[in-house]
């Protein structure tokens, strides 16, 4: 079975700092991962994937992740925090053949002016 | 193009009473997924349909809870005697095929449709 955990249920950067939300996985087979951001009342929005290819990823809005089997992590990082990146964000976990998401319980992003 | 569409987009409903929840997944996507989120807590997966058929349906939490894709487009999640811990959000995701590996794990979802029990 697989599962996720997200350190930090709230995190607070300023304006043009680094955001660094974690995303820790369990799996027993090579997992694909996902990053998703949710804002307000709106569904789930894709921001980047790992499937098994490159290990540093790069999204939308400037985020990327690096998988990094040895510590079973999948960190998402952006280098410069806008207002705009506000929002809620999931970290999900799949593997070859299950097709079921196993989200995060969410890191809510805050950007301080 | 269009995305996943799901309607209501809020409903309110009294205790023992039926509801049904629809959702319309991207043109071409043959994978449809139902997920629930409670306040403060990511998604849970309640059902996957491949099709017409559910290939997945593990985490409907009981009996009360059922879910259709007849044409194997629209689906349908139907809550029979609702109870107020039904009361969260209910998203509903698509995706491409298992022909189109590894892109089948690429989920897209929808707004999400906001149930509330009384």
């Amino acid at each position: 079975a697989q599962s996720v955990t997200q350190l930090g249920s709230h995190v607070s950067v300023s304006e043009g700092a680094l955001v660094l939300l974690r995303c820790n996985y369990s799996s027993s087979v090579p997992p694909y991962l996902f990053w998703y951001v949710q804002y307000p009342n709106q569904g789930l929005q894709l921001l980047l994937k790992y499937t098994s290819a490159a290990t540093l990823v790069k999204g939308i809005n400037g985020f990327e992740a690096e998988f990094k089997k040895s510590e079973t992590s999948f960190h998402l990082t952006k280098p410069s925090a806008h207002m705009s990146d506000a929002a809620e964000y999931f970290c999900a976990v799949t593997t070859s053949g299950t097709y079921k998401y196993i989200f995060g319980t969410g890191t809510r992003l805050k950007v301080l002016a | 193009g269009a995305g996943v569409s799901q309607t209501p987009s809020n409903k309110v409903t009294e205790k023992g009473k039926y509801v049904e929840l629809r959702c319309d997944p991207i043109s071409g996507h043959t994978a449809l997924y139902w997920y629930r989120q409670s306040l403060g807590q990511g998604p849970e997966f309640l059902i996957y349909f491949q099709g017409t058929g559910a290939a997945d349906d593990s985490g409907l939490p009981n009996d009360r809870f059922f879910a259709v894709r007849p044409e194997g487009s629209v689906s349908t999640l139907k809550i029979q005697r609702t109870e107020r811990g039904d009361s969260a959000v209910y998203l509903c995701a698509s995706s491409l095929g298992m022909t189109s590996a590894p892109l089948i794990y690429e989920q897209y979802f929808g707004p999400g449709t906001r149930l509330t029990v009384t």
